[in-house]
């Protein structure tokens, strides 16, 4: 069964830490993202990556950065955390050239204290 | 500004009936649209999708329409089944492109028994 795999469910933090969620595909996916959900809020686009050491803005990119040094791994960063960060942070794919459907990890829950 | 809405926070519905979840959108350069549902704790799943060149789509349980005059989408349900009681997204795209994935916030629907 084709995967996307967060490496922690939940975590927290305290304000000013540097927090990394680690995120990794086994579907050799070009494409990769970082969303975050917030009640109400619905699902919002933070950064992705289509291709390794390649980068894109999402609609909140701020706060954060990304790092895509292989194909299959996205990492998430959180250079000094703040509370309002607090939030569920759910990683996906896609392949390139096949339609837009996500393929999602099962989410980290980080909470900033 | 929103350009993928779900204007109902939430839908309850009993079993063995249709349970209809609907979506509107504004951009009319969106081709693509999906549905994702999400169970607590975990990531969102694909649940079906449809192309801008049709009005409908089906698969078991499971319909999309679609009204390009009216932007506006649905996801009718049939029979429900307390098992569909998650979370359901509604999402858009430009040009079939996942990194334009626009999502709605969400609309739980509740399936009692």
């Amino acid at each position: 069964d084709v995967k996307v795999t967060q490496s922690s469910r939940y975590l927290v933090k305290r304000t000013g830490e540097k927090v990394f969620l680690e995120c990794v595909q086994d579907m050799d996916h070009e494409n990769m993202f970082w969303y975050r959900q917030d009640p109400g809020l619905g699902l919002r686009l933070i950064y992705f990556s289509y291709d390794v050491k390649m980068k894109e803005k999402g609609d909140i990119p701020e706060g954060y950065s990304v790092s895509r040094e292989k194909k299959e791994r996205f990492s998430l960063i959180l250079e000094s955390a703040s509370t309002n960060q607090t939030s569920m942070y759910l990683c996906a794919s896609s392949e390139g050239l096949r339609g837009p459907a996500l393929t999602f990890g099962a989410g980290s829950r980080l909470t900033v204290l | 500004d929103q350009q993928v809405k779900q204007n109902s926070p939430s839908l309850s519905v009993q079993e063995g009936r249709i349970s209809i979840l609907n979506c509107d959108y504004t951009n009319s350069m969106f081709d693509y649209f999906l549905w994702y549902k999400k169970y607590p704790a975990e990531g969102p799943t694909f649940l079906i999708s449809i192309s801008s060149i049709k009005d409908k789509n089906e698969d078991g349980r499971f319909t999309v329409f679609l009204n390009k005059s009216a932007k506006h989408l649905s996801l009718h349900i049939v029979p429900s089944q307390p098992g569909d009681s998650a979370v359901y997204f509604c999402a858009a795209s430009v040009k079939g492109g996942s990194e334009k994935l626009v999502f709605g916030k969400g609309t739980k629907l509740t399936v009692n028994p």
